[in-house]
């Protein structure tokens, strides 16, 4: 089935402590991005890649680093875990130009705790 | 001041009720977007708009791009609507998008 997959969907991490969130679209679509979600925020982006080879800085960079591996997959890193890191993790992708899959699609989200 | 409004925050319907939530934008837009969250569940994409007026089901979604206004309406509520629905927008050429708060809506049988 056409959509964006997240992996972990929960993870418990100590303070310094590294980890990748991955995330893979399979509808071709160029844009992909990172979001947080903390209570009363809304969401909140982290990176965006506008194509293959290219990421650019959200609202919220600090403490993160991305790569687009290819098209399909952008993975989101915390090179040290730190508590104001928890929070709930969206990837998703988009199309804007009309045509079907058009739109933003997001994952099922990530629930990561820092103790 | 956040350059996607959404009103109202919070709102209690009763079942069968009609129902409107409003957004208000203060950039140029490409797109409009409402999405849906239901309580610790993902976000799914409902309408994406830049002009006029989209239908799906009891949904309605309609935009005024001169007023920059769009608002969602729900005919003939129901408890599984109770959710939270976020209003978002994408300016000019880029696809990065931009939120508003969301409002939380909550129907009782």
């Amino acid at each position: 089935n056409a959509g964006v997959t997240q992996t972990p969907k929960f993870q418990v991490l100590k303070t310094g402590q590294s980890m990748t969130l991955q995330c893979a679209q399979d509808m071709n679509h160029n844009s992909m991005y990172w979001y947080r979600q903390d209570p009363g925020m809304g969401l909140r982006l982290i990176y965006y890649s506008a194509s293959e080879g290219t990421t650019d800085k959200g609202e919220v960079p600090n403490g993160y680093n991305v790569s687009r591996l290819n098209k399909r997959e952008f993975s989101l890193r915390l090179e040290s875990a730190a508590p104001s890191q928890t929070s709930v993790y969206f990837c998703a992708s988009s199309e804007l130009r009309p045509g079907p899959p058009s739109g933003i699609y997001f994952g099922e989200g990530s629930w990561l705790t820092v103790v | 001041k956040n350059e996607v409004e959404q009103s109202p925050q919070n709102l209690t319907a009763q079942e069968g009720e009609f129902i409107t939530i409003n957004c208000s934008y203060s950039v140029g837009i490409s797109a409009l977007h409402w999405l849906q969250q239901h309580p610790g569940g993902g976000i799914v994409s409902l309408f994406m708009l830049s002009s006029g007026k989209k239908k799906h089901g009891r949904l309605i979604a309609t935009i005024n791009i001169q007023e920059k206004h769009s608002s969602l309406h729900i005919t003939a509520s129901h408890p599984r609507d109770s959710a939270v629905y976020i209003c978002a927008v994408s300016q000019g050429g880029s696809e990065k998008l931009v939120f508003g708060k969301g409002m939380k809506l909550t129907v009782n049988p």
